[in-house]
């Protein structure tokens, strides 16, 4: 069965840090893969997306990841993270056109 | 307004009542879909609309959980005989195409019904 596992369940960083978040699903075929983020008090919404072509992907606020198909991983990075970064950030693979399947969540707290 | 609406925010009920929760989606998207989440968990599948049909309910846990959208827009999942164990947020989402050509793959969350059952 496809699962995706998200490394670190709590990251706490100060300002200005990198952040690199870890993703690993379990797919063989083709993979579409998401960052979903949940800031404080809001809904779940989209951050970035791979479907095909360049496995570099950037999304929004300067967050950026990279699928590397031979490590079955799609890693969330950020070169400068900000106190409004804190959130809770979800990795999820798109399983039979329409069901996603999703990792566990990574509460990242940003230090100001 | 412009995104997906939920209602109730918050629920608290006894084990064994019954619960409606309603989901509003965004205007003309015709994908709905309901996911639960339960703490420190990701989301997890339930059911998938397109238009007024089930598509896909095989996420739902048991016969006590149902879910409608009679018209193609505003859908309510309902609970039967609530036990402790389905205590969760409940989300719902929706996209402007469901699975075929033209779907994206993002999905428009609402901001979820927490349901406790005492």
């Amino acid at each position: 069965a496809q699962s995706v596992s998200q490394h670190n369940h709590h990251v706490i960083l100060s300002e200005a840090a990198s952040l690199e978040l870890g993703c690993n699903y379990s797919y063989g075929g083709t993979v579409n893969l998401f960052w979903y983020v949940q800031y404080p008090g809001q809904h779940l919404q989209l951050l970035l997306k791979y479907f095909s072509g360049d496995p570099l992907v950037k999304g929004i606020k300067g967050f950026e990841a990279e699928f590397i198909k031979s490590k079955f991983s799609f890693n969330l990075r950020k070169p400068s993270v900000q106190w409004s970064d804190t959130a809770e950030y979800f990795c999820a693979v798109l399983r039979s056109n329409y069901q996603l399947i999703w990792g566990a969540g990574t509460k990242l707290i940003i230090k100001p | 307004g412009a995104g997906v609406s939920q209602t109730p925010s918050n629920k608290v009920t006894e084990k064994g009542k019954y619960v409606e929760l309603r989901c509003d989606p965004i205007s003309g998207h015709t994908a709905l879909y309901w996911y639960r989440q339960s703490l420190g968990q990701g989301p997890e599948f339930l059911i998938y609309f397109q238009g007024t049909g089930a598509a896909d309910d095989s996420g739902l846990p048991n016969d006590r959980f149902f879910a409608v959208r009679p018209e193609g827009s505003v859908s309510t999942l309902k609970i039967q005989r609530t036990e402790r164990g389905d205590s969760a947020v409940y989300l719902c989402a929706s996209s402007l195409m469901g699975i075929g050509s033209g779907f994206t793959g993002e999905l428009f969350f609402g901001e979820g019904s927490r349901l406790t059952v005492l």
